[in-house]
C-alpha cells in the first residue's frame, strides 16, 4: 500500500529553538496533507490542512506563525514548530491521501514525538 | 463543521468474545466513515471504512454498520483475539470535498486473555 514517511521520529530541542517535521509521500502524489496533534491517550487533533502550492489552512486555535506549514511540492509538506516551548511537547503526525487514484484511504506518517526541555 | 462523538472511551472484553465500538457524526452531508487501529506508539492503520451509499460492510472478524438516517455508525469486531487490543479511532470526511477527516476522541480496547 502507500506509503507516507514522517522525519524525524524523535527530537529533544531546548526552548526557544524552532524544529522542523517533514512528511513524505513516498509512492504517491498528495495535493493536499494534515497535520495532526495527539496529547497522550488522546484523540488526533486536527492542526492545519497543507495546500501544495497554496498557504495552509490553519484550525481554529491554532497559531499559523507557531507552527509554519510548507507544502512546496506533490510529495512534501514540512511542518516548523518556532519558537518552541515545553507546552509544544507532544506526538505530531501527518497524513496524506493520494490524489490521483481517487483512493479514499488516508495514510498516517510514523508520527513524530517532540520534547522540548 | 463536523463533530464525530465515540462510545465508550474504554472497552475490555474476555478473548472470543465480540466487542462494539459506537460513533455518531453531525454533518448530515459526510459520506465516508473509516476506522482506525492505533497501537501504541505506531501511527494509526485503516482497518476497515464504509461510504454513505452502503449499510453494512465485513472484512472477516470486523464489520461497520451505518445509519444515515440517525448519523450514527458502528465497528463490530467479533471473536476477539489479544492483538486486538489497541486504541480504535471513528473518522468522518468534510462535507467540503477537502479531504479533511474529523476524528472521534478514541476508544482504548483491551481484550482479557
Amino acid at each position: 500500500g502507500a506509503v507516507v514517511s514522517q522525519h524525524p521520529s524523535r527530537v529533544i530541542c531546548k526552548s526557544g529553538t524552532s524544529v522542523k517535521i517533514e512528511c513524505r509521500s513516498l509512492d504517491f502524489q498528495a495535493t493536499t496533507m494534515f497535520w495532526y496533534r495527539q496529547f497522550p491517550k488522546k484523540s488526533l487533533m486536527l492542526m492545519a490542512t497543507s495546500n501544495e502550492g497554496s498557504k495552509a489552512t490553519y484550525e481554529q486555535g491554532v497559531e499559523k506563525d507557531k507552527f509554519l506549514i510548507n507544502h512546496a511540492s506533490l510529495t512534501l509538506s514540512t511542518l516548523t514548530v518556532t519558537s518552541a516551548h515545553p507546552e509544544d511537547s507532544s506526538f505530531y503526525i501527518c497524513s496524506a491521501r493520494d490524489s490521483h487514484s481517487g483512493n479514499t484511504e488516508a495514510f498516517f506518517g510514523q508520527g513524530t514525538r517532540l520534547t522540548v526541555v | 463543521g463536523e463533530n464525530v462523538e465515540q462510545h465508550p472511551s474504554t472497552l475490555s472484553v474476555q478473548e472470543g468474545d465480540s466487542a462494539v465500538i459506537k460513533c455518531t457524526y453531525s454533518d448530515s452531508a459526510s459520506n465516508y466513515f473509516p476506522w482506525y487501529k492505533q497501537e501504541l506508539g505506531k501511527r494509526p492503520q485503516l482497518i476497515i471504512d464504509i461510504r454513505s451509499n452502503v449499510g453494512e460492510k465485513k472484512d472477516q472478524r470486523i464489520a461497520v454498520t451505518l445509519n444515515k438516517t440517525a448519523k450514527h455508525f458502528s465497528l463490530h469486531i467479533t471473536e476477539t483475539q489479544p492483538e486486538d487490543s489497541a486504541v480504535y479511532f471513528c473518522a468522518a470526511d468534510s462535507s467540503f470535498g477537502n479531504e479533511k477527516l474529523t476524528f472521534g476522541t478514541g476508544t482504548r480496547l483491551t481484550i482479557i486473555p
